[in-house]
């Protein structure tokens, strides 16, 4: 089993409306949870960051994580044409220091006006 | 607000040459990261770097490549002998362990092209 799935769409919604972005692990020790926002060809943008199980807002972006079903989501509202980009989830665990992130492979997002 | 930079932002060599591609982390950040991202495919751990030394490092990241930090600010990735296969976005990324957390910033990333 792939240590992280994520669905790469393409998601295409429009203008306004909710959209919903998820992310599933096989990895239990995963507690650090990332979603970045990357736009073609640069790098990628932290978004939201949560530590262990539980939901995090911030402004229209909210992340929740539920690791007794290793699952992870990242809702947007009123979503806007701005918001158009490929999400990705990563992750990692606290073993030692080094922390490197294990990835999906990023959902294609559009925003139509 | 401090960014991770990297150049150049795009890179065409020839397949056998050697490339070395740039970063300067934020200036305060102890961890250096070198992830690939090749096209379509997931974004891939390749090398961590603390203390003038590799921390960790990939299947990926074999004797072709190696990472140095030549200075208190650059951390710089060497592919020796360029294959076709290297072409992918590499990104840089720091992070400050101070803050207690696991975020890593990441650069806009080196695009390499091997011909």
């Amino acid at each position: 089993q792939k240590e992280v799935e994520q669905d790469p769409g393409p998601l295409s919604v429009p203008e306004g409306a909710i959209v919903s972005l998820n992310c599933t692990y096989s990895n239990s020790a995963f507690q650090y949870f990332m979603w970045y926002r990357q736009y073609s060809r640069k790098g990628p943008e932290l978004l939201m960051y949560t530590y262990s199980s539980g939901n995090k807002e911030d402004g229209r972006f909210t992340a929740q994580v539920d690791k007794s079903s290793k699952y992870i989501s990242l809702f947007i509202r009123d979503s806007q044409p701005s918001d158009s980009a490929t999400y990705l989830c990563a992750m990692n665990d606290n073993a030692g220091n080094n922390r490197k992130l294990i990835w999906g492979l990023g959902t294609s997002l559009a925003v139509n006006p | 607000e401090p960014e991770v930079t990297q150049t150049p932002s795009h890179q065409v060599t020839q397949m056998g040459q050697e490339v070395i591609l740039r970063c300067v982390p934020i200036s305060n950040h102890l961890y250096f990261y070198w992830y690939r991202q090749i096209l379509g495919q997931k974004v891939e751990f390749l090398v961590s770097f603390y203390n003038n030394e590799i921390s960790e490092k990939s299947e990926i990241f074999d004797d072709q490549f190696s990472v140095e930090r030549p200075d208190g600010s650059n951390f710089t990735l060497k592919i020796r002998s360029t294959k076709l296969e290297d072409s992918a976005m590499y990104f840089c990324a720091s992070r400050d362990p101070g803050t207690g957390t696991n975020i890593q910033y990441f650069g806009a990333g080196t695009r390499l092209s091997v011909l």
